[in-house]
C-alpha cells in the first residue's frame, strides 16, 4: 500500500511572505497522480493543485507552486505572498493507476497578520 | 462547479442506535467515496462505491455499511454507533473510471459525536 507522509502537523507563516509544505510518498508504480487539497477551519475541502508523475513541469496555480522530485518521491507546496485566507489544514493526496487516493495527516497552517 | 450535499453538518445520537449519514453529488460522477477524518491520522476511507450497486471496502469498513441506489445518492450506515465512531465524517466524488487527474470533490462534513 501506498503511504504519504506529511511531517509538519503545524506551520505558520507571517502575511505576504513564502512558506512551503513538505510531503514525500512511498510508492512502487512510476505513473500516478498527486495532488494537494486546502481545509479551511469548518469548510469544505477543495483542490488546490494538481502534478501528472510523468510531466517533469511543476504545476502553478497562481500563488500556490509544486516542488515534484520524482526520484526523491517528494512533493512539497509553496505558497507565496500568503494571505490570511490561506489559513487552513493542507493534504497532500496520492493516486495510483488504480485510481485509490491515499492522503496524509495534513499540516496546519496559520498565516499570522 | 461541481456540488457534493451531506446532509448534516452536526449530529448527535447515542450507543446502540443505527445512523444513516447521506451524500448527494449533482455532477453524474460515476465514483464516490466516505472517509473519516480525525486529528493526527488524517483521511481514511471507510467504503467506496463506482457504480450504483456497488461498494467497495475501504482501509476502515468495521463497523460501517453502505448503500448506493441511484447514481447520485451514497449512503453510509452505523449499524449499532459506538463511542470510538465519533468523528467528522466526508463525503467525495470523482468524475470517470479511468486513470486521469480527476480530482475527488468533498461535501462539508458531517461532525457526529456519539453518546
Amino acid at each position: 500500500a501506498q503511504t504519504v507522509t506529511q511531517s509538519q502537523p503545524e506551520m505558520s507563516v507571517q502575511e505576504a511572505e513564502t512558506v512551503t509544505l513538505s510531503c514525500t510518498y512511498d510508492t512502487s508504480e512510476n505513473n500516478y497522480y498527486l495532488f494537494w487539497y486546502k481545509q479551511p477551519p469548518s469548510r469544505q475541502m477543495i483542490l488546490v493543485i494538481r502534478q501528472e508523475a510523468y510531466k517533469q513541469q511543476n504545476a502553478t496555480e497562481n500563488r500556490f507552486s509544486v516542488n515534484f522530485q520524482k526520484a526523491a518521491k517528494s512533493f512539497s507546496l509553496k505558497i507565496s505572498d500568503s494571505q490570511l485566507g490561506d489559513t487552513a489544514m493542507y493534504f497532500c493526496a496520492f493516486m495510483n493507476t488504480g485510481n485509490q487516493f491515499y492522503f496524509g495527516t495534513g499540516t496546519s497552517l496559520t498565516v499570522i497578520p | 462547479d461541481v456540488k457534493v450535499t451531506q446532509s448534516s453538518r452536526y449530529l448527535v445520537k447515542r450507543t446502540g442506535e443505527k445512523v444513516f449519514l447521506e451524500c448527494v453529488q449533482d455532477m453524474d460522477h460515476e465514483n464516490m467515496f466516505w472517509y473519516r477524518q480525525d486529528p493526527g491520522l488524517g483521511l481514511r476511507l471507510i467504503y467506496f462505491s463506482y457504480d450504483v450497486k456497488m461498494k467497495e471496502k475501504g482501509d476502515i469498513p468495521e463497523g460501517y455499511s453502505v448503500s448506493r441506489e441511484k447514481k447520485e445518492r451514497f449512503s453510509l450506515i452505523l449499524e449499532s454507533a459506538s463511542t470510538n465512531q465519533t468523528s467528522m465524517y466526508l463525503c467525495a466524488s470523482r468524475a470517470g473510471l479511468g486513470f486521469s487527474n480527476q480530482p475527488q470533490h468533498f461535501g462539508d462534513g458531517t461532525r457526529l459525536s456519539i453518546l
